[in-house]
């Protein structure tokens, strides 16, 4: 079962703008990570956030945390066309197996 | 290699035949992971080693589906009589370190059963 959910299930925009996705959770974690997917292809890890922390930056990637809410965002600035993948989050809750979300598609419109 | 390997990258079984899907890790990686993912969804998992052995295997969907990782390094995910359902990309993953740690995936298997 998807312990995260993603939000929105897709995103078109135009390269050149910010995208942002969310991702909602039932348990709590002990650290969040989020993945993308090229078509066809494995995940790539991009970002590993832990349940003290409430954000962090990596290149053009922003990862924040509301514990409280159970919620994490990502937000990706100045798009580019191959930012263009499915983004996953997922999450660790105490020894158990990282458990994905079902994705958000995003389409970065050159 | 630098990255994990799958092979073979694309596999089309006949209902019923056994098929036997593997997976090279990094060097060194300790952990490793298979996980199933249908088409638009997100990876589920399937089972977990930390080196040869197998410690979680909770998400295999029957006894129809084993894993093995017999020297601790490459693993084989083997699944008998293979129903339609079973269709779906098979994605490997390893880690340095334990199972919350961040995951490096290989290409994954597609799996086509007609």
């Amino acid at each position: 079962s998807q312990q995260g959910e993603e939000d929105p299930q897709a995103l078109s925009i135009q390269e050149g703008e910010n995208a942002t996705m969310n991702c909602s959770y039932k348990t709590s974690i002990n650290n969040l990570q989020w993945y993308r997917q090229n078509s066809g292809r494995g995940l790539v890890h991009l970002i590993l956030i832990r349940s003290n922390e409430r954000e962090k930056h990596s290149g053009r990637l922003r990862v924040t945390l509301d514990t409280s809410k159970k919620s994490s965002s990502l937000l990706i600035t100045a798009s580019r066309a191959a930012d263009t993948a499915s983004y996953f989050c997922a999450t660790v809750f105490g020894n158990e197996k990282l458990t994905f979300g079902t994705g958000t598609r995003l389409t970065i419109i050159p | 290699g630098a990255g994990v390997s799958q092979s073979p990258r694309y596999k089309v079984a006949k209902r019923g035949q056994d098929v036997a899907l593997r997976c090279d890790p990094i060097s060194g990686h300790v952990s490793l992971f298979w996980y199933q993912q249908a088409l638009g969804q997100g990876p589920e998992f399937l089972t977990y080693f930390q080196n040869e052995a197998q410690l979680d295997k909770s998400g295999l969907p029957s006894d129809r589906f084993f894993a093995e990782r017999p020297e601790g390094s490459v693993s084989t995910l083997k699944i008998q009589r293979t129903q339609q359902e079973d269709s779906a990309v098979y994605l490997c993953a390893s880690s340095f370190g334990g199972r919350k740690e961040k995951l490096f995936f290989g290409s994954g298997t597609q799996l086509s059963v007609l």
